[in-house]
């Protein structure tokens, strides 16, 4: 198994563009979802998904789109950049479990500049 | 609301020495508690968890226990190598309607120097 993958390793966008993050897993995970990471903030959860074709907010969703067409894909879209966004982006899958014994497994992250 | 608060950093300590990282939560329920730990470059990584009071998780030389009186989870390890340097990330989670809510503290980064 390869985990959660995510590409790109590292962009840098200017201003107003627009450009998808990937992130797949191949554990058969009901459950995925996308952190940013900044400096003093911890992680911070953007949108979560709990199965395909469900999707919902987060703690900071502004700015970010996602879908979920797949049990295997979960791409994070940024409509149009902002300084604001610069941050690492991680995305996550878990298994439904049972309860509380979920446990999360985290893809390598994203490194993302916004010029 | 819920929240997780751990200590300050960045913590630098000798190769050998014990090791506590700090870490209380606030939440409405009863959550489970988990250490991840983030090596340089890489994402988060399960430590240990707990799922109830008076748990205690343990992997790698390192353990938590779940203090429900003190509402802690404190990080403990009582030889630290340099390869241990790393963030350390403290969460809960809370059972909801659509799975498990997890929130996350700051981070620890600890530096282990020979």
């Amino acid at each position: 198994n390869a985990g959660v993958t995510q590409t790109p390793k590292f962009q840098v966008l200017k201003t107003g563009q627009s450009m998808t993050l990937q992130c797949a897993q191949d554990m058969n995970h009901e459950y995925m979802s996308w952190y940013r990471q900044d400096p003093g903030m911890g992680l911070r959860l953007i949108h979560y998904s709990v199965g395909a074709g469900i999707t919902d907010q987060g703690e900071v969703p502004n700015g970010y789109n996602v879908s979920r067409s797949t049990t295997e894909d979960f791409p994070l879209r940024l409509l149009s950049a902002a300084p604001s966004q610069t941050s690492v982006y991680f995305c996550a899958s878990r298994d439904r479990g049972q309860g509380y014994q979920e446990t999360q497994y985290f893809g390598p992250g994203t490194r993302l500049l916004v010029l | 609301g819920n929240s997780v608060t751990q200590m300050e950093g960045p913590v630098t300590l000798s190769e050998e020495a014990f090791l506590t990282i700090n870490c209380t939560y606030t939440a409405t329920g009863y959550p489970s508690l988990f250490w991840y730990v983030q090596y340089p470059g890489e994402g988060l990584q399960l430590l240990l968890k707990a799922t109830k009071a008076d748990d205690k998780g343990s992997n790698k030389g390192f353990e938590a226990t779940y203090r429900k009186e003190t509402t802690s989870f404190h990080l403990e390890k009582g030889s630290v190598q340099v390869s241990d340097s790393a963030v350390y990330f403290c969460a809960l989670s809370l059972l909801r309607n659509t799975g498990n809510q997890f929130y996350f503290g700051t981070g620890t980064s600890l530096t282990v120097i020979p």
